[in-house]
């Protein structure tokens, strides 16, 4: 079983709507990530919290809003998305930031497949 | 510059076969991580393995094992006799110091397909 949670399973949203993706976990870990990943292309980085503040931003459109309410809690909010949007959209913790060298290993949730109509 | 270099797209089996993924990375940090995640159907992604670039010792775990060679910078994976349950796609990443801050950089992937 995972360690890290993602809800939903799965999401079909129009382009107008507005919906969250929701992320958890409790192995104390202090930094939680976003990947959207494409079929058969590998993950790609959207943001990165560390200690509960964002630290990275890789140029990500504005209709994805991250949040981190908590050191456990991770959300991605979503608004006005384009049909090019959908994807698998990944959540993943590690024990420290990437910063510096550290080399924590990522711990992966099952993700949201998100289509956008 | 592509850091993570997996040339195989796909690799196709029958039970009980070996099969070995190949992962050719490059960096010029002189400490650096290379990792190996699996990706099963269902979409998580599992993580395998973590090497720091100063132990290349060889890892075996259960019917897995890693090959890490620092001279022709590889960090190749073997499955021995495989089974139907390692299908999957198999994602060996890099994490170093430089331009990427510690980014974890992704390979494209082998999609390994193993039929009974």
């Amino acid at each position: 079983d995972t360690e890290v949670t993602q809800t939903p399973k799965h999401l079909v949203m129009g382009m107008t709507n507005k919906k969250s993706l929701k992320c958890e976990q409790h192995m104390g870990h202090r930094a939680m990530y976003w990947y959207k990943q494409k079929a058969k292309k590998p993950p790609e980085l959207m943001f990165v919290y560390s200690y509960e503040k964002l630290s990275i931003n890789e140029s990500v459109p504005s209709r994805f809003s991250p949040e981190c309410p908590n050191s456990s809690l991770l959300n991605l909010h979503l608004h006005a998305l384009q049909p090019e949007d959908s994807a698998l959209y990944l959540c993943a913790s590690s024990q420290d930031p990437p910063f510096g060298g550290i080399g924590s290993p990522l711990h992966f949730g099952n993700g949201t497949r998100l289509t956008v109509t | 510059a592509q850091k993570v270099t997996q040339a195989q797209t796909e690799i196709s089996v029958v039970e009980k076969e070996d099969v070995t993924l190949d992962c050719v990375y490059e960096t010029r940090d002189t400490t650096y991580y290379l990792f190996w995640y699996k990706q099963p159907p269902s979409g998580e992604l599992v993580f395998l393995i973590r090497r720091n670039s100063f132990d290349e010792q060889n890892e075996i775990s259960g019917r897995y094992s890693w090959n890490f060679q620092k001279s022709t910078s590889s960090f190749n994976f073997t499955i021995t006799a495989s089974q139907v349950v390692d299908s999957a796609v198999y994602f060996c990443a890099l994490s170093d110091r430089t331009d990427s801050w510690g980014k974890l950089q992704f390979g494209a992937g082998t999609q390994v397909v193993v039929t009974p």
